[in-house]
């Protein structure tokens, strides 16, 4: 398996403008997270799905960020408009249920740098 | 969750073994300790977990307290691509649905050549 695959693999865009980051999971894996990370806040979970269905959105900053995941093999992360304070590396990993309830292993794709100018 | 303390840094020579120290008092019965390390530009990967035995696999050994209040991540020989950011995390597979990891600012690990 390819892992997990996201695009793409920088982002530079302007102040109030829409951002759309891709994630592919491993193929069989129920479970697709999306995190934040930045220096300062270290690595934040946004949201999280389990067959294809938001379980815990708790983490998405505000109104500005959705996510989705219309089939089992694709999820968009979506900023609008986009702000500079946005800008850090969006990863997105998954696991399926076996994984979890042995080992918690979450699979992690190379992520996406944001930068928002 | 159970919290983890970490030190901020620490630093190594190569093919010296590294011990990458964790704290977590307030850890419950049901809670595995898992380790995930970060290397430079990519995302986390996966290392080891364990409940109370000590493990190893082929990345590495996890020894972990008789109390549990506290783990220890062993590098046996570190090499310049072990130069990351390791975190240690508890999580209970037995939480209900709730799948979250809880992620601290971990250790980052420098090796010298």
């Amino acid at each position: 398996d390819a892992g997990v695959i996201q695009s793409p693999r920088h982002e530079v865009t302007e102040m109030g403008q829409e951002v759309t980051l891709r994630c592919k999971p491993i193929s069989g894996h129920d479970y697709l997270f999306w995190y934040r990370q930045t220096m300062m806040r270290g690595l934040e979970l946004l949201i999280y799905f389990n067959n294809n269905v938001p379980i815990d959105d708790s983490g998405m900053p505000e109104d500005r960020f959705s996510a989705k995941m219309p089939n089992a093999s694709f999820s968009t992360l979506k900023i609008q408009p986009s702000e500079p304070r946005d800008s850090a590396v969006y990863f997105c990993a998954s696991s399926d249920q076996g994984s979890w309830l042995a080992k918690n292993i979450q699979y992690f794709g190379a992520g996406t740098r944001l930068s928002v100018l | 969750d159970a919290k983890t303390t970490q030190p901020n840094s620490m630093e190594s020579n190569e093919e010296e073994p590294v011990h990458l120290p964790c704290n977590h008092s307030t850890i419950s019965g049901t809670d595995y300790i898992h380790w995930y390390r970060q290397l430079p530009s990519q995302g986390p990967e996966y290392v080891i977990h364990g409940l109370t035995s000590n493990v190893n696999n082929r990345m590495a050994s996890l020894a972990i307290a008789e109390d549990r209040k506290s783990s220890t991540l062993i590098l046996h020989r570190a090499t310049l691509r072990d130069a990351a950011v390791y975190y240690c995390i508890l999580r209970d597979p037995l939480a209900g649905n709730n799948r979250k990891l809880i992620w601290g600012l971990g250790t980052s690990l420098a090796v010298n050549p």
